[in-house]
């Protein structure tokens, strides 16, 4: 198993241009999550998914776009970057087999994409 | 609403020093807690977990204590490594009000390094 992988590793982009970020996991995982990371901010939800063909709004939406075709795959969407996306993306992924015991599913992280936005 | 506060960084130590990140938290529901950790160049990793009030959450010598009646869960290790340099998240995730998402909400992070 891959667990999540995430493509590009990294990516320079100049204001105004357009990028598609994917996630992709092998664990047949029903939830899946976009998140954002900058320095001294944690980890800020932007948009998730509970289910092929459902995506829903997080924390910090704005200026980003999502797509779950598959139920493998989470596509994030920047249509016109900005400066202020530079960031680095995580995507994860988790299961729903534990909630319905009334446990923890544990989210699994990819290695992330850094992006700078020039 | 949800929030996680982590000690701010960064956390300087010596080989074998004890070490404690403290967290404290405010939620709706009944939250599960967690402490992940970020290795430098990776994603992030599930460290320890406490589901309920008075549980401990242990793993490579690390170890928290879910605290209710002070809403914490620091963090502690008794004698760090080198190879324990990285970045530290406190996060919760809730169940409230029906929803089965239990997204989870993430402390902004601390960042630790062990000196030989």
């Amino acid at each position: 198993n891959a667990g999540v992988t995430q493509t590009p590793k990294f990516r320079v982009l100049k204001t105004g241009q357009s990028m598609t970020l994917l996630c992709a996991q092998d664990m047949n995982h029903e939830y899946m999550y976009w998140y954002r990371q900058d320095p001294g901010m944690g980890l800020r939800l932007i948009h998730y998914s509970v289910g092929e063909g459902t995506t829903a709004k997080g924390e910090v939406p704005d200026g980003y776009n999502v797509s779950r075709l598959k139920k493998q795959n989470f596509l994030l969407g920047l249509e016109s970057a900005a400066p202020s996306q530079t960031s680095v993306y995580f995507c994860a992924s988790k299961g729903t087999a534990a909630l319905l015991a009334g446990a923890y599913n544990e989210q699994f992280f990819g290695p992330g994409t850094r992006l700078t936005v020039l | 609403g949800n929030s996680v506060t982590q000690m701010e960084g960064p956390v300087t130590l010596s080989e074998e020093a004890f070490l404690t990140i403290n967290c404290t938290y405010t939620a709706t529901g009944y939250p599960s807690l967690f402490w992940y950790v970020q290795y430098p160049g990776e994603g992030l990793q599930l460290l320890l977990k406490a589901t309920k009030a008075d549980d401990k959450g242990s793993n490579k010598g690390f170890e928290a204590t879910y605290r209710k009646e002070t809403t914490s869960f620091h963090l502690e290790k008794g004698s760090v490594q080198v190879s324990d340099s990285a970045v530290y998240f406190c996060a919760l995730s809730s169940i409230s009000g029906g929803s089965t998402l239990g997204r989870l909400y993430f402390g902004r992070g601390t960042q630790l390094t062990v000196w030989p």
